[in-house]
């Protein structure tokens, strides 16, 4: 079985600086990786995903993560967040083998401060 | 359509009552999913469809929850004797064949409060 954990269930941040939300699994096969991103009253919009080859991914609205599998890790950045940006953030993982389902975290939610 | 449409955006439903949510996928997307986020967690899987046929219903919680895709279109979550702890938002996503995870779109969900 695979499994999601977001350490941090809020992270307040200052406008224009930079952000890390920090996202492990665990899994028993090959992973593909997934960072959504959920607005008030809204559905989820990825944001990226890692599915194979260079561990950087970049994504939508200047994020981009990166994929380390010595350590289990996905972490989502963002060099300078904006008051926008403020939003709860799933980081999501689907085995490579074939099963559909995503399996979520319980998610962080990013508070930015102007 | 150009997303994926739910309705109705929110419902609330007195405890023992049947109710029914709706997810219209993105036309020629094969698979549909559905799954329930409670208050301040992460969604969860409830069950999976290509075209008609439920492939995977594992994360179904009893059998008081039942989904159908009859014409491999439109689809409809149904919670008989509905109770508090079904007050979720209950989000829907599609994605065409073959692509699982990789491709999919969300609707923006169905609130469902029991009281």
């Amino acid at each position: 079985a695979q499994s999601v954990t977001q350490l941090d269930s809020q992270v307040p941040v200052f406008e224009e600086a930079p952000v890390e939300l920090r996202c492990n699994y665990s899994s028993s096969v090959s992973v593909y990786l997934f960072w959504y991103v959920q607005y008030p009253n809204q559905g989820l919009q990825l944001l990226l995903k890692y599915l194979s080859g260079s561990t950087l991914v970049k994504g939508i609205n200047g994020f981009e993560a990166e994929f380390n599998k010595s350590q289990t890790s996905f972490h989502l950045r963002k060099p300078s967040v904006h008051i926008s940006d403020t939003a709860e953030y799933f980081c999501a993982v689907s085995e490579g083998t074939g099963r559909r389902a995503l399996t979520f975290g319980s998610g962080t939610r990013l508070q930015v401060q102007p | 359509g150009a997303g994926v449409s739910q309705s109705p955006r929110y419902k609330v439903a007195k405890r023992g009552q049947d109710v029914a949510l709706r997810c219209d996928p993105i036309s020629g997307h094969v698979s549909l999913f559905w799954y329930q986020q409670a208050l301040g967690q992460g969604p969860e899987f409830l069950t999976y469809f290509q075209n008609e046929a439920q492939l995977d219903k594992s994360g179904l919680p009893s059998d008081r929850f039942f989904a159908e895709r009859p014409e491999g279109s439109v689809s409809t979550l149904k919670i008989q004797r509905t109770q508090q702890e079904d007050s979720a938002v209950y989000l829907c996503a599609s994605s065409l064949g073959g692509q699982g995870a990789r491709g999919y779109t969300f609707g923006s969900g169905t609130r469902l409060t029991v009281v």
